[in-house]
């Protein structure tokens, strides 16, 4: 089975500063991993991936990520907070080749961003 | 290039009525997936389609729940006698291969009084 943890509900940052959500993430076999954005009342939107390649993914709106996969872990990470990066951030993972149910995305808790001005 | 569609944004049903969602997917894309976020809590699979055929329907409670995607028109995803416990945000996501990044809609925030 697969899994995700988003070990902080919230994170606080003050605008201009660098910003960090965690995930780690359990798989069975090698892993798709995802990071989407959700704004109040909207759908989820899709900041970046990584399938396989560097370990860095550089995704929208200067948000990137590093894959360690000793850790198990893919941090989202950005150099300079925007108030506008205000929302809730879901890690998703899907395990590449299980077969059946492979597509499945297994969503975390998600992590809610303020950037205070 | 229109994302991912769904109607209505917002339903308000009475215990025991049925609720029917809707889903477009983005043009060219023929794989719909179907999640659904309680209140507090990350989006969890319900439902994998293809036009005409259910691939996976693992996650899907199994009564009262049903979903299609017809060979013409949106995928419907339909949940008879509602009760309280159905209030959740429905999201659909839709892809052009089961490998590929999944995009979603805005999703339907469905309330049962």
């Amino acid at each position: 089975a697969q899994s995700v943890a988003q070990p902080e509900d919230q994170v606080n940052v003050a605008e201009g500063n660098p910003l960090t959500v965690k995930c780690t993430y359990s798989v069975s076999g090698n892993p798709y991993l995802f990071w989407y954005v959700q704004y109040p009342n909207r759908g989820l939107q899709f900041l970046l991936k990584y399938i396989t390649g560097d370990n860095l993914v550089k995704g929208s709106y200067g948000f990137e990520a590093e894959f360690n996969k000793s850790q198990t872990s893919f941090h989202l990470k950005k150099p300079s907070a925007l108030v506008s990066d205000s929302a809730l951030y879901f890690c998703a993972v899907r395990d590449r080749y299980s077969g059946a149910g492979s597509y499945q995305l297994t969503f975390g808790k998600g992590t809610k961003l303020s950037v205070i001005p | 290039n229109a994302g991912v569609m769904q109607n209505p944004r917002h339903l308000v049903r009475r215990r025991g009525q049925e609720a029917r969602l809707r889903c477009s997917p983005m043009k060219g894309h023929s794989h719909v997936y179907w999640y659904r976020q309680l209140p507090e809590e990350g989006l969890k699979f319900m439902v994998y389609l293809q036009k005409e055929n259910i691939i996976d329907e693992s996650g899907m409670p199994k009564e009262r729940f049903s979903a299609e995607f017809p060979k013409e028109g949106p995928s419907i995803l339909r949940i008879q006698q509602v009760v309280r416990g159905d209030s959740a945000a429905y999201f659909c996501a839709s892809s052009s291969g089961d490998e590929e990044t999944q995009y979603f809609g805005p999703g339907t925030r469905l309330l049962v009084l």
